[in-house]
């Protein structure tokens, strides 16, 4: 069974703290994406990477960064969160064409930040 | 630029009703692949289709069916005879082929089935 793991349910963070969201995949995906779900907004995307050590800026990467230094795990970084930074986020992975399959999701980590 | 619109935020019918989930997507491009998410209370998005640019026909899954129409740039999702475990968040998505690592997602529609 295939499987894209997150390693919190649930945080609750102070403001200015540096949080680490952490994804790990099973299924030797090159692709592997960190998105941010809020109401009536959908799931914007704030990076992908597709391959290790290299990654993309998605819609809304202010104020988050990331890091993938295993093909199999890859890394959101709150370098200082902030309130506005509340949400669900959601990790998910895929080979190389995503087109051609779908994208496998992790469970969700939802973060307060407060 | 690309889009998807699921212009129905919330719906909420009786069990054993039909219900169909609209979504409409924006693109120039020729060559894209349309996809439907289910997000249920567990929050782990599920994969239910994928149709690409090029392939019309409708689908039947069981009590589930989906109608493409380019004509209208739709890609609506129609549940027979709902049931309360189809109550979930419904997300239908936009990939391009030109960049096909980017996955374009509506607000997405919450579907809630009351017994």
């Amino acid at each position: 069974d295939v499987k894209v793991t997150q390693s919190s349910r649930y945080l609750v963070k102070r403001t200015g703290e540096k949080v680490f969201l952490e994804c790990v995949q099973d299924m030797d995906h090159e692709n592997m994406f960190w998105y941010r779900q809020d109401p009536g907004l959908g799931l914007r995307l704030i990076y992908f990477s597709y391959d290790v050590k290299m990654k993309e800026k998605g819609d809304i990467p202010e104020g988050y960064s990331v890091s993938r230094e295993k093909k199999e795990r890859f890394s959101l970084i709150l370098e200082s969160a902030s309130t506005n930074q509340t949400s669900m986020y959601l990790c998910a992975s895929s080979p190389p064409v995503v087109g051609n399959t779908e994208a496998f999701f992790g469970q969700g980590t939802r973060l307060t930040v407060v | 630029a690309q889009k998807v619109t699921q212009a129905q935020t919330e719906i909420s019918v009786v069990e054993k009703e039909d219900v169909t989930l609209d979504c409409v997507y924006e693109t120039r491009d020729t060559t894209y692949y349309l996809f439907w998410y289910k997000q249920p209370p567990s929050g782990e998005l599920v994969f239910l289709i994928r149709r690409n640019s090029f392939d019309e026909q409708n689908e039947i899954s069981g009590r589930y069916s989906w109608n493409f129409q380019k004509s209208t740039s739709s890609f609506n999702f129609t549940i027979t005879a709902s049931q309360v475990v189809d109550s979930a968040v419904y997300f239908c998505a936009l990939t391009l082929y030109s960049s096909a690592s980017k996955i374009i997602f509506g607000s997405g529609t919450r579907l809630s089935i009351r017994p």
